[in-house]
């Protein structure tokens, strides 16, 4: 069974600061999805990843897909604060989804 | 486009009452799914619904757990008796039928508090 290992769990971060949020997975899986929940809201999606070697840019987040490694980053440039939430990486597993725990993200003035 | 809505968005209940969540996808989206996320834990799929037939349901916890999706539109999540450990958000999500990203659509849950 497919399993999604996410870290850190938590990030404070400064602001104009990088950092990078790590989702490793068990098997082989299609999709790679990362997803930002603000508290109380729904998780809006972020990126879909494909292919091995996928990189997709949306802003300050930059998400890539290492399938060899099983392994997708989360590269976040020059934070703000308007980054803070919580972002989940989950990956496809027939139809359904298996998410990591989840990064709680701070960033800090 | 009107998104996934869910409701309620709260409920609190005592253990061994009943509790029905409702679910309304995106209109045309033929997917259905059901996930809960209990507190501290990874959000874990509960049930797949396409159209009204359930696709699999190999993530419901136990037969306290009743879905239907009647007509193919709208699913409810019945838990009776509701226990203390089904306390946590159940999330909603749907996605059309055909291939694609298979990109999945979140609602923004129900917070279910059992005492």
């Amino acid at each position: 069974e497919l399993k999604v290992e996410q870290n850190p769990l938590f990030l404070s971060m400064q602001e104009g600061k990088n950092y990078t949020i790590y989702c490793n997975y068990s098997t082989t899986s299609d999709r790679l999805y990362w997803y930002r929940q603000d508290p109380g809201k729904s998780l809006e999606s972020l990126f879909v990843l494909l292919s091995n070697g996928a990189v997709k840019q949306e802003g300050r987040l930059m998400a890539s897909l290492d399938t060899k490694a099983r392994l997708s980053t989360l590269h976040i440039t020059a934070a703000v604060h308007d980054l803070s939430a919580t972002y989940f990486c989950a990956a496809l597993y027939g139809n359904k989804l298996v998410f990591g725990a989840g990064t709680i993200l701070r960033v800090k003035s | 486009e009107a998104g996934v809505t869910q409701f309620p968005s709260h409920s609190v209940i005592e253990k061994g009452q009943t509790v029905t969540l409702r679910c309304d996808p995106i209109s045309g989206h033929d997917n259905l799914y059901w996930y809960r996320r209990v507190m501290g834990k990874e959000i874990k799929f509960l049930l797949h619904f396409v159209k009204e037939s359930k696709q699999d349901e190999s993530g419901m916890p136990n037969n306290r757990f009743l879905a239907e999706r009647t007509g193919g539109t709208y699913s409810t999540l019945k838990v009776q008796p509701a226990e203390l450990e089904d306390s946590g958000v159940y999330f909603c999500a749907s996605s059309p039928l055909a291939g694609g990203l298979n990109e999945q659509y979140f609602g923004p849950g129900t917070r279910l508090t059992v005492t």
